[in-house]
C-alpha cells in the first residue's frame, strides 16, 4: 500500500497570508490526524477527523482548521499566517483514530515557513 | 503545549553497542503507546508498541519496556547501526474518545562509526 502522501512538501509564506495543505492517508484509513512539529514545542496535536467529522481539535486558535472529504483525504487551513506558525506540519492516518491497539502512521509532512 | 519539547537530550553510541533510549510518560490512564523514528526530513516512522497489559514486546532488534508504576517506557535497539541515527520519540494514547496522541519530548540518537 502506498503511504500518507502530503502536499507540498515545502511553502514559503508571508505573515497575514493563508494556506492549505493537503493529506491523502493509506487506502481504507478513514481517520486522519494533523499534528504541527517546532523545536520548542515539539510535537503537538491539532485535530482528528473521521468520515468527514472532527471528534477532535488541540489548543490552537481559530485561524487553524481543517476538513475531510469522502474520500477521506484532508486539508488544513491556517489563516492569517504569524511567524510563530513556521513549523513542519505532519498528517498521520489509521483505520479508525487513535485509540488502544491503533497505530497512526505519519506522511512526511509539510515545512512551512512564514517571512 | 501538552509535548514539552524545550530540551532534546542526545545519546551517542559506538556502532556495534545497545542503545536504550527512555521515556517518562504523563498519563497513569494511558493504555497504548508508540515508539516512532525520525529521521531528517522526514515524518516520525512507526517502530513498535506495546499495550498497557504487557510490560515488554521484542521486535526485529528493537524491544520496548514498559513500567507502568513509575510510568516509565523504554526502547531497547541491539547492536545499533549508523542508520539508526534519528530522533526518537514514544507516544502515548489515553485510551478514550480523545483520538490523539501525546508524545515525548524526544531523543536524538547519534551512532559514532
Amino acid at each position: 500500500k502506498a503511504g500518507v502522501t502530503q502536499t507540498p512538501r515545502y511553502l514559503i509564506k508571508t505573515r497575514g497570508q493563508q494556506v492549505t495543505l493537503s493529506c491523502s492517508p493509506i487506502s481504507g484509513h478513514r481517520s486522519v490526524s494533523w499534528y504541527q512539529q517546532t523545536p520548542g514545542q515539539g510535537l503537538q496535536f491539532l485535530f482528528e477527523y473521521f468520515s468527514e467529522t472532527q471528534r477532535n481539535k488541540g489548543n490552537f486558535p481559530g485561524r487553524f482548521s481543517g476538513r475531510q472529504f469522502s474520500n477521506s483525504r484532508s486539508e488544513m487551513n491556517v489563516s492569517t499566517l504569524e511567524l510563530g506558525d513556521s513549523a513542519l506540519y505532519l498528517c498521520a492516518s489509521s483505520p479508525r483514530g487513535a485509540t488502544t491497539g491503533e497505530t497512526q502512521y505519519f506522511g512526511p509532512g509539510t515545512r512551512l515557513l512564514v517571512l | 503545549g501538552e509535548s514539552v519539547g524545550l530540551h532534546l537530550p542526545t545519546l551517542s553510541v559506538q556502532e556495534g553497542d545497545n542503545s536504550i533510549i527512555n521515556c517518562a510518560y504523563s498519563n497513569s490512564a494511558s493504555d497504548y503507546f508508540i515508539w516512532y523514528k525520525q529521521e531528517s526530513g522526514k515524518g516520525p516512522q512507526f517502530i513498535i508498541d506495546i499495550r498497557s497489559n504487557m510490560d515488554k514486546r521484542q521486535g526485529q532488534r528493537v524491544t520496548v519496556l514498559l513500567n507502568k508504576t513509575v510510568k516509565h517506557l523504554s526502547l531497547q535497539i541491539a547492536a545499533t547501526q549508523p542508520g539508526d541515527s534519528a530522533v526518537y520519540f514514544c507516544a502515548e494514547n489515553l485510551g478514550d474518545s480523545s483520538y490523539k496522541l501525546i508524545f515525548g519530548s524526544g531523543t536524538r540518537l547519534l551512532v559514532r562509526p
